[in-house]
């Protein structure tokens, strides 16, 4: 069981170029979210989905775009990096909302740095 | 809108001792649930323990337990008989109870030493 995964693990984009971070569970999860940890912030989050083909803002989303066509599967998008976006990301996911308060899980993160 | 703050950014314990983390919310709603996350130097994030706000009684997770206290929204983790795997970022979450809110509010996090 692979729980949460996300490649790549670390990543070097200059300004301006496009990339996608990859995200993906294997455990059946509806709810998938995207998270980014800069230092003395925490962790807030950019987008979320409640199942395939739904997605939404979280609390910082400009500059990412997100979709979501498999229950399996939540990339992130960042279409044009600018040197703000350099950060850790976190995907996490959780059961349906219906089963409300059990955990997030989430995947290792990927290193982002933005030149 | 919801927050957490914990104010302590950087704890350290001896081995074998006992340490608390604290972290105070500020919500206005009265279904919740909280969370403390343990982030050590390879960045996952893993989670500790829970507590549903509708439970009176405190959560315990062999070592670790917490001191939840809903009308001062207070939530201090307390970590018994500190083992060097401990060392590491921990942070407390905020979740809304309400059916498909989902999002973490996340504190800045305290980071714990342990000393041998």
């Amino acid at each position: 069981n692979a729980g949460v995964t996300q490649t790549p693990k670390f990543q070097v984009l200059k300004t301006g170029q496009s990339m996608t971070l990859q995200c993906a569970q294997d455990m059946n999860h509806e709810y998938m979210s995207w998270y980014r940890q800069d230092p003395g912030m925490g962790l807030r989050l950019i987008h979320y989905s409640v199942g395939a083909g739904i997605t939404d803002q979280g609390e910082v989303p400009n500059g990412y775009n997100v979709s979501r066509s498999t229950t399996e599967d939540f990339p992130l998008r960042l279409l044009s990096a600018a040197p703000s976006q350099t950060s850790v990301y976190f995907c996490a996911s959780s059961y349906a909302p219906v089963l409300a308060g059990l955990t997030q899980y989430f995947g290792p993160g990927t290193r982002l740095l933005v030149l | 809108a919801q927050t957490v703050t914990q104010s302590q950014p950087e704890m350290s314990v001896q081995e074998a001792e006992t340490v608390t983390l604290s972290c105070t919310y500020d919500t206005s709603e009265s279904d919740y649930y909280l969370f403390w996350y343990k982030q050590p130097p390879s960045r996952q994030m893993i989670l500790v323990i829970r507590q549903e706000a509708y439970k009176q009684q405190n959560a315990t997770e062999n070592r670790f337990s917490v001191n939840f206290q809903k009308a001062a929204k207070s939530f201090s983790l307390k970590i018994s008989d500190s083992q060097l795997g401990d060392a590491a970022m921990y942070f407390c979450a905020y979740r809304s109870g309400d059916f498909g809110n989902e999002k973490l509010t996340f504190g800045t996090g305290t980071r714990l030493t342990i000393i041998p």
